[in-house]
């Protein structure tokens, strides 16, 4: 059984601050990672897909970074927004989408005015 | 471009009864992966249909089945129910091996 751990499981971060968190995998397990941001009532939403190690992928305010030789993931948010209130979900893709995605419990992210 | 449709959204069933959960995939995605979600878990793998075929089953016992049909539109059904198969039930759509689109899933409460 895979699995990835995230890291904090809540953070409160105050508007306008700049924060981050941590996903992390087993690197033997590689295929691909995914960044989802689940808002309540909604569907989550994908962030990125990442592959290669060393990636940087970026979309808008939010961006992420890749190590696949030591197996984490970090998603960094500039400039925090009340929007950007959510649970931050990374999932590690270990067969090409055919062993299915394995999720971390999420990052609960909530920003105060 | 319509986005992934799982009905009914609500649910509630009795113990032992089963229940068939629906999802239509974005058009022209052959991929429909199902996920189930329970206070404090993860989002559990549950199994991956492509072209109507089972592609990986995750650790879930037999009275989780699902399928797919040649409009790539998948059921998944839930027999002889537990009180711990109430969670929230998400498909999520794919071209093959790529981003996955989520609907906003089936929650299922079993009394």
């Amino acid at each position: 059984i895979l699995n990835v751990e995230q890291s904090p499981q809540s953070l409160h971060v105050q508007e306008g601050d700049s924060t981050n968190f941590t996903c992390s995998f087993p690197s033997s397990n590689f295929y691909a990672l995914h960044w989802y941001r689940w808002e309540t009532a909604k569907s989550p939403e994908a962030l990125f897909v990442m592959t290669l190690n060393g990636d940087e992928k970026k979309k808008g305010r939010i961006s992420a970074t890749l190590n696949t030789k030591e197996g984490y993931s970090y998603l960094y948010i500039k400039g925090s927004q009340p929007e950007d209130s959510a649970t931050y979900l990374c999932a590690l893709d270990s067969g090409g989408g055919a062993d299915g995605l394995t999720f971390g419990k999420g990052t609960h992210l909530i920003i105060q005015p | 471009k319509a986005g992934v449709t799982q009905t009914p959204r609500y649910l509630i069933k009795t113990r032992g009864q089963q229940v068939t959960l629906s999802c239509s995939p974005i058009s022209g995605h052959r991929s429909v992966s199902w996920y189930q979600q329970t206070p404090g878990q993860g989002l559990q793998f549950l199994f991956e249909y492509f072209s109507e075929t089972q592609r990986n089953k995750g650790n879930f016992p037999g009275r989780f089945s699902g399928r797919q049909f040649s409009n790539s539109r998948s059921e998944m059904n839930v027999s002889t129910l537990e009180l711990g198969d109430s969670a929230l039930y998400l498909c999520a759509s794919s071209l093959d091996n790529t981003e996955a689109f989520f609907g906003q899933g089936t929650r299922l409460t079993v009394v």
